[in-house]
């Protein structure tokens, strides 16, 4: 079995200012990442995916996350926020090779830029 | 990316109809979808997993009676609310994957069920 933690349910910022939404998984095989955005009253948005290869991830929208193994962490960055980055966030992970294939997604975290 | 699509965006009704969403892939073949139902401020709740051609694998707690699936083809599958009561309110989501080996899902942009 596997799950997902993101520590943080709500992470309000200023406008322009570094944020960094934090997840953490626990699993015992192989495990592919994902971050989705979702803004109010729509679906979701992958925002970028950890398959394999290099542990930094460049997403969408400025967006980069880093596989840590030995922490069993997935970290959200952005070096500067837009009021438009408003929205939820969610962490999923999912085995990356047998067993079941649906993924497992975080609480979620809503992130709030303030002016 | 690959599309996915649902509709109605919005649907109320009165307590005791049936609602009936629909979920499509727009440029891929969708073996496999998925229905979520996300409360406020909640993570997404799997309900269940369908497959092209067979019955659908609900989750625990979800009332297969009540939340009829169908996926009758590649591109399409249907969430029907059937007796829909308000507690029935919520967002509900539908996913899409293809053969792809990474079995990526595609979300479509959620129906707003308000049952009054």
């Amino acid at each position: 079995a596997q799950s997902v933690t993101q520590l943080d349910s709500q992470v309000p910022v200023f406008e322009e200012a570094p944020v960094e939404l934090r997840c953490n998984y626990s699993s015992s095989v192989s495990v592919y990442l994902f971050w989705y955005v979702q803004y109010p009253n729509q679906g979701l948005q992958l925002l970028l995916k950890y398959l394999s290869g290099s542990t930094l991830v460049k997403g969408i929208n400025g967006f980069e996350a880093e596989f840590n193994k030995s922490q069993t962490s997935f970290h959200l960055r952005k070096p500067s926020v837009h009021i438009s980055d408003t929205a939820e966030y969610f962490c999923a992970v999912r085995t990356a090779s047998g067993g079941s294939y649906i993924p497992t997604f975080g609480r979620g975290t809503s992130l709030i830029v303030h002016p | 990316g690959a599309v996915v699509s649902q509709h109605p965006s919005r649907v109320i009704c009165k307590s005791g109809t049936s609602v009936k969403i629909e979920c499509r892939s727009l440029d891929f073949q969708a073996t496999t979808m998925f229905w979520y139902r996300q409360f406020p401020k909640k993570s997404l709740m799997l309900m269940a997993t369908s497959n092209e051609g067979s019955k659908a694998t609900y989750e625990q707690g979800v009332e297969k009676d009540k939340f009829l699936i169908n996926h009758a083809s590649l591109t399409l599958s249907t969430l029907t609310v059937t007796s829909a009561h308000p507690e029935d309110s919520s967002f509900y989501i539908c996913s899409a994957s293809g053969t792809s080996v990474y079995n990526e899902q595609f979300f479509g942009p959620g129906t707003r069920l308000t049952v009054l």
